[in-house]
């Protein structure tokens, strides 16, 4: 199954660091791939595979797996990382899925 | 660096069907092996992924949309265009399409169109 799930909300102070999570029994054999979404924008890929960024995006942003869970981190937030995260990956039968999202608010 | 341009009706009355095209920029939909998708997102939701198709003509649905669901790739044209049909409101989202990665490890989407928002009303 492609199903994956997220935290609905995560809180962060500014500058501190920050883990938004994903579950999914997918996970336990294909990576988790990050996306920022901001309002009336399209999302943005953050991080892909084991931890890889494209170019462009902080080095502030980084993945994990363990398990069946992947992990994006975002140590330092900015303001600007208030914004939608999504996971996203497969399934064994090539179907897509995405989390539901994690809203990140910034104090 | 591939740019993607959805168009298409923004308003669709139900039970008909939606169209939409995604016009591919800068590149060769042929070119370095990638899926094509496409993904909506309902007013305040989250993403769904609608399926996918390759140069090739070969697709994958999500089986939650399938039996409504036709992607296709006019590759002289450089587009990709999905139909949905008997829509209700309930279909009713910002339509993306993307540049998807093969192979086995999947590494994601790395370009999306701005998105399309298709609005199923009478």
């Amino acid at each position: 199954s492609s199903e994956l799930t997220q935290d609905p909300a995560v809180s962060v102070a500014l500058g501190q660091t920050v883990r938004i999570t994903c579950q999914g029994d997918s996970l336990r054999t294909y990576y988790a791939n990050w996306y920022q979404q901001k309002p009336g924008q399209a999302p943005i890929l953050l991080i892909y595979g084991k931890n890889k960024r494209p170019s462009g995006i902080p080095d502030r942003f980084s993945g994990s797996r363990s398990g069946n869970a992947a992990s994006l981190t975002i140590t330092g937030a900015q303001a600007e990382d208030e914004a939608d995260y999504y996971c996203n990956s497969r399934d064994s039968s090539g179907n897509r899925g995405f989390g539901g999202g994690t809203k990140l608010t910034v104090l | 660096q591939e740019q993607l341009q959805e168009s298409g009706p923004g308003l669709v009355k139900p039970s008909q069907t939606l169209s939409l095209t995604c016009t591919v920029s800068g590149g060769s939909i042929t070119s370095g092996d990638y899926y094509w998708s496409w993904i909506r997102q309902p007013p305040g939701k989250g993403l769904e992924w609608i399926g996918y198709i390759h140069y090739s003509g070969s697709t994958y649905y999500n089986p939650s949309l399938k039996s409504r669901v036709t992607i296709s790739i006019d590759t002289s044209e450089n587009q990709f265009s999905l139909k949905l049909s008997s829509v209700t409101a309930a279909d009713t989202a910002v339509y993306f399409c993307a540049r998807d990665s093969p192979g086995y490890y999947y590494y994601g989407m790395d370009v999306w169109g701005q998105g399309t928002t298709v609005t199923v009303s009478s």
